[in-house]
């Protein structure tokens, strides 16, 4: 019974195409995010919400776009991928933003390549 | 700015100890949170200090010292699963995490 998870684990797609990674929590959870990782490993994160309401909204281009329908789902839509969008993207969740309640539980990662 | 700064690699044989360091420079510190990631998969939680010590928890026990901005993880009894990236990350005064580079950890037998 996975805690996060996210699909599709892979995405392999083509420049200036639009793709879409979905995320899911079963933890009950009040705060998703979502978190860049490059070929580097440093984790970036991108986005933040709070029982639906966005929270943290990193410099990200305007291409990126979250969508949280409830707080068990966040959503992330790129548009008009770039070479430079070729990471691992993960989705995490923790209880809420303060102190110990900040530990983060991922998901397993997708992986996008963009060419 | 806000900096983390960890070791990039370490190496170390099975069944030894190793102390991987951390040291930071951020806006205010509300926790300190070291996690560890497989080659391949995702982050997971090892621990949180938001007081100065020692924090003990199996063969993994993690230090803080908030007046030197310091910390560091320490791993007994090596074994071959050990072999990871170890992840510092602070939490600033905004409640934002800060994260460092990770440090891949190589266990040789």
């Amino acid at each position: 019974d996975t805690a996060v998870s996210q699909t599709p684990k892979y995405l392999v797609t083509q420049m200036g195409n639009d793709k879409s990674i979905k995320c899911e929590q079963n933890l009950g959870h009040d705060t998703m995010y979502w978190y860049k990782q490059d070929s580097k490993k440093f984790l970036k994160i991108m986005f933040s919400y709070n029982n639906k309401e966005l929270i943290i909204n990193e410099t990200v281009p305007n291409r990126f776009s979250p969508k949280s329908p409830d707080k068990a789902h966040l959503n992330l839509h790129i548009n008009s991928l770039e070479l430079g969008d070729s990471a691992v993207y993960f989705c995490a969740s923790s209880q809420g933003i303060l102190d110990g309640a900040n530990v983060l539980t991922f998901g397993a990662g997708s992986r996008l390549t963009v060419l | 700015g806000q900096n983390i700064d960890q070791p990039t690699e370490m190496t170390a044989t099975e069944g030894a100890i190793v102390q991987i360091n951390c040291t930071y420079q951020t806006s205010g510190f509300n926790g300190l949170f070291w996690y560890q990631q497989h080659a391949g998969e995702a982050p997971t939680f090892l621990s949180y200090n938001v007081l100065d010590g020692l924090e003990e928890k199996g063969r993994f026990s993690s230090f803080l010292s908030r007046s030197k901005g310091y910390s560091y993880l320490l791993l007994k009894e090596l074994q071959m699963k050990d072999s990871a990236s170890y992840l510092c990350a602070v939490m600033d005064s905004n409640y934002q995490l800060i994260w460092g580079a990770g440090t891949k950890l190589i266990i040789k037998p």
